[in-house]
């Protein structure tokens, strides 16, 4: 099946700090990515839909200018947390389409990168 | 009300034994489901879609009630390697995300 990775798996920052997390799909292209974020013991939510180029739809509630996303090619999406605090220590996961995809729902997620902002 | 709601469980059940999970959503314009499977720590990983008819693929049953606007999810026989969080997932036509529900916790022991 299709395989996206996530980089990096596990990160520790200082509060201020930024991080950036890389999304990739490996052996197909992606027109359109997803970036969640799931706290412990809850269910995934949506942050935003990641377009190739275009500007990124965030969900509501969710800061565009603190969570930059940029998908500038067909496989690679990155999430950038820009001045992170403890409030943002979650599970960061990312999911890819096909391009050309019919098969609703079909997803391909990320292992996840794990967040801890201390 | 949450758009996905699942009684987040545990559920402890011994192998072999046949366990049911049931999901409510409450947006009727919902027109597609899912069963996924995330096991601690890791990524989510789609176990199967849920069509109107109900399916099956092995072990695994699904069912969808539109009237009710409800799912579920049996499995038989369970081994222990069934032990992880089964999140429902909804989706409506013409939109591309996918919302989740919490998840139900399933622990299978031996």
């Amino acid at each position: 099946g299709a395989v996206v990775s996530q980089h990096p798996s596990r990160v520790i920052c200082k509060s201020g700090t930024s991080v950036k997390i890389e999304c990739r799909s490996l052996d197909f292209q992606a027109t359109t990515m997803f970036w969640y974020r799931q706290f412990p013991k809850k269910s995934l939510m949506l942050m935003a839909t990641s377009n190739e180029g275009s500007k990124a739809t965030y969900e509501q509630g969710v800061e565009k200018d603190k969570f930059l996303i940029n998908h500038a090619s067909l496989t690679l999406s990155t999430l950038t947390v820009t001045s992170a605090h403890p409030e943002d220590s979650s599970f960061y996961i990312c999911s890819a389409r096909l391009a050309g995809d019919l098969r609703e729902g079909e997803q391909y997620f990320g292992p996840g990168t794990r967040l801890t902002v201390t | 009300r949450k758009e996905v709601e699942q009684d987040p469980g545990p559920f402890n059940v011994p192998e072999g034994a046949t366990v049911a999970f049931n999901c409510t959503y409450s947006n009727s314009a919902s027109q597609s489901f899912f069963w996924y499977r995330q096991d601690c720590r890791k990524e989510p990983k789609l176990l199967m879609s849920v069509y109107s008819s109900g399916n099956e693929d092995g072990r695994f049953t699904a069912q969808l009630n539109r009237a009710s606007q409800y799912i579920s999810l049996l499995i038989r026989d369970s081994k222990l390697s069934d032990s992880a969080t089964y999140l429902c997932v909804v989706k409506k036509t013409g939109f591309q995300k996918l919302v989740f529900g919490t998840g139900t916790r399933l622990l299978v022991s031996p």
